[in-house]
């Protein structure tokens, strides 16, 4: 049973259209991860958080936003969608303590027309 | 420095044979090596994970070798099933800071009945 749930699981939006993809957690973790991954597989870490109010970029550039005013609800925004941004996000987070792995959702796979 | 590079990009086996995939990491500051597992579809799930202080880890019938001197680390699947057909990543990091993965591009394993 997973505990971090991605809505939603499809998406098939037109261009210029505002996005959010939710990602919520039951967990009570911290640290909270926005990963884009391309057919190809790779993934690309686009956003992270490690806790209330805390939000920065990762490795891979983004045209998407994040917001984190709960710790269990970390949702991700495109202002405006470009076919460019067609691809699968998956949401992830990470508990303290000695527990190192992450937990990953089920994904939202996006398609921008 | 930051990189993770995997190979085989694919692997076809008969059922029964061991498939191994290989990781080699840069950056000898890393202390978390985890393989993660994604059936399509689906988000990574944690599979297994070793720290640098020990050599090999087993959990059922999937091993992690570790080579802290040349920096590599590699999963083996004994007895591999149908069942384990997924595309399988490893990832660093480092477990102080600011913890974050460095996943590598990838292994899609196909396993034939």
């Amino acid at each position: 049973e997973a505990d971090i749930y991605q809505t939603p699981r499809y998406l098939v939006i037109g261009t210029g259209k505002k996005i959010t993809l939710e990602c919520s957690q039951t967990m009570g973790h911290d640290k909270m991860y926005w990963y884009q991954q391309d057919p190809g597989m790779e993934l690309h870490l686009i956003h992270y958080s490690y806790g209330v109010n805390s939000t920065e970029k990762g490795d891979l550039s983004s045209e998407s936003t994040v917001s984190r005013i709960r710790t269990e609800h970390f949702p991700l925004t495109l202002e405006s969608a470009r076919p460019s941004h067609t691809s699968q996000y998956l949401c992830a987070s990470r508990g303290t303590g000695l527990n190192y792995g992450y937990t990953f959702g089920s994904g939202t796979r996006l398609t921008v027309v | 420095q930051q990189q993770v590079k995997q190979s085989p990009q694919s692997l076809i086996v008969q059922k029964g044979g061991i498939p191994i995939i290989n990781c080699a990491y840069e950056n000898t500051a890393f202390d978390y090596f985890p393989w993660y597992q994604q059936f399509p579809g689906k988000g990574p799930a944690l599979l297994i994970a070793i720290r640098p202080d020990v050599s090999e880890k087993k959990e059922g019938r999937f091993t992690i070798s570790f080579n802290k001197s040349a920096k590599q680390f590699s999963l083996h699947i004994m007895d591999s099933q149908p069942g384990d057909s997924a595309t399988y990543f490893c990832a660093a990091a480092l477990t102080s800071g600011t913890y974050k993965y460095i996943f590598g591009t990838g292994t899609r394993l196909k396993v034939l009945a």
